[in-house]
């Protein structure tokens, strides 16, 4: 079984609203990520944890704070959102840093 | 940074042709990875490379990690409608944090 599962599938929120993206993955994997992608564009990295710690953090906006509350689920808590940060949100998990990363199937988030 | 560079950007496919993608790049890596994503999806890992010189196949799919550990290619062979996509390659190295550095993608659309 390689499934990343993350909910909501979308999401529309205002420039003032508090909302939380969730992951799951029950493989075992031991880092998880978050990525954000454009139409047509590769995924970009943002957030890599290991061992349930932050191990990078690609010079992400404050407004989006990442929890590992456990070695199977990752959240992204948004805050003060701009339109410009509307995207495919895209979790990823693999077995330990350096293995092939399995990816969900994504959060459509849209700020208005 | 590390780039990819993926060719070709698009192209067309008739059912039954086979087709064919690549990515060099001017920088080594230790593990090369092909995606395919379907609009609104996450992308699926297809093939996973460690060695240079490793041929591996997955159905109708082919990879091959150069032997300069700077390139990879992808054919699909007899291809099929819901071949369509986009396809990503991405390498990985441990001393780049083990971050995957993605190709800006070929898409894959059929004639008509």
């Amino acid at each position: 079984d390689t499934e990343v599962t993350q909910t909501p599938k979308h999401l529309v929120m205002g420039m003032t609203n508090k909302k939380s993206l969730k992951c799951e993955q029950h493989m075992g994997h031991r880092a998880m990520y978050w990525y954000k992608q454009k139409a047509k564009k590769p995924p970009e990295l943002m957030f890599v944890y290991s061992y349930e710690k932050l191990s990078i953090n690609e010079s992400v906006p404050s407004r989006f704070s990442p929890e590992c509350p456990n070695s199977s689920l990752l959240n992204l808590h948004l805050h003060a959102l701009q339109p410009e940060d509307s995207a495919l949100y895209l979790c990823a998990s693999s077995l330990y840093l350096s293995y092939e990363q399995y990816f969900g199937p994504g959060t459509r988030l849209t700020v208005t | 940074g590390q780039q990819l560079n993926q060719s070709p950007q698009s192209m067309f496919i008739q059912e039954g042709e086979d087709v064919s993608m690549n990515c060099t790049s001017s920088s080594i890596f230790n593990t090369w990875l092909w995606y395919k994503q379907d609009p609104g999806e996450g992308p699926v890992l297809l093939i996973a490379l460690y060695k240079a010189g490793e041929l591996t196949s997955n159905g109708r799919l082919t990879a091959q990690f150069g032997i300069t550990r700077k390139d990879s290619f992808l054919n699909i062979s007899a291809s099929i409608p819901s071949d369509v996509g986009i396809y990503f390659c991405a390498g990985q190295l441990t001393e780049y944090g083990n971050k995957l550095v993605f190709g800006a993608g070929t898409i894959l659309r059929v004639k008509s």
